[in-house]
């Protein structure tokens, strides 16, 4: 197992474009979570997913963003009409039942 | 509604030297789960310990030890005799009532950067 990984890495992009991130979490983990990770702030809680079906979204999740994960296996976040102030670190985790979260590398979104 | 506090922003500590970084919470429930990530570099979080709110004895990891005291709510951390691959951002974090970090995932502080100088 290669544990959770996250594409792409690095995204640089103009503002008012779309962009999305992917996560593939560890293969036997039924829950997944993204969070979002500012310059010097701990990681922020996004939204929840427990296989397929997204159980909690953060009041931080705008209408601009949306998170898929289809058939309980990688999941998708996709930020629309991006603004400067989503500029980030986007972190993908995964879990299974009471297990720790392990996290991925992220994806850092930068927006010019 | 939960909070984690580090108020350290930085260390800076001669290699060998003894490091401790303070993390105070807050939370209403009785039950909650405490951790410790440590993120270096390269960016990816790197789970160190989870304790539940019901275990206060102090733990030891080699060169790693927490000392989780619910009467002041502290779950602070010490590194003896640092070493130089300890320099990272060092992140205390909570989560309510599940062990994993249920639906409202985890809430962390804003993380000490611990430099060590050789």
């Amino acid at each position: 197992d290669t544990g959770v990984s996250q594409d792409p890495r690095h995204k640089i992009t103009k503002r008012g474009q779309n962009v999305t991130f992917r996560c593939d979490p560890i293969s036997e983990h039924n829950r997944l979570y993204w969070y979002r990770q500012t310059l010097g702030q701990g990681p922020e809680f996004l939204t929840y997913f427990q296989n397929e079906a997204q159980l909690e979204k953060s009041r931080l999740l705008s209408d601009r963003f949306s998170a898929e994960r289809p058939k309980g296996s990688f999941s998708t976040l996709e930020i629309q009409r991006t603004e400067q102030g989503d500029s980030a670190m986007y972190l993908c985790a995964s879990s299974s039942g009471a297990n720790v979260l392990t996290f991925g590398a992220g994806s850092r979104l930068t927006v010019l | 509604a939960q909070k984690v506090t580090q108020a350290q922003t930085e260390i800076s500590v001669v290699e060998k030297e003894d490091v401790t970084l303070d993390c105070v919470y807050e939370t209403r429930d009785t039950t909650y789960y405490l951790f410790w990530y440590k993120q270096p570099p390269s960016g990816e979080l790197v789970f160190l310990i989870r304790r539940n709110s019901f275990d206060e004895q102090n733990e030891i990891s080699g060169r790693y030890s927490w000392n989780f005291q619910k009467s002041t709510s502290s779950f602070n951390f010490t590194i003896t005799a640092s070493q130089v691959v300890d320099s990272a951002v060092y992140f205390c974090a909570l989560s309510e009532a599940f062990a994993g970090g249920g639906a409202d995932g985890l809430t962390f502080g804003k993380g000490t950067h611990l430099i060590i100088q050789p």
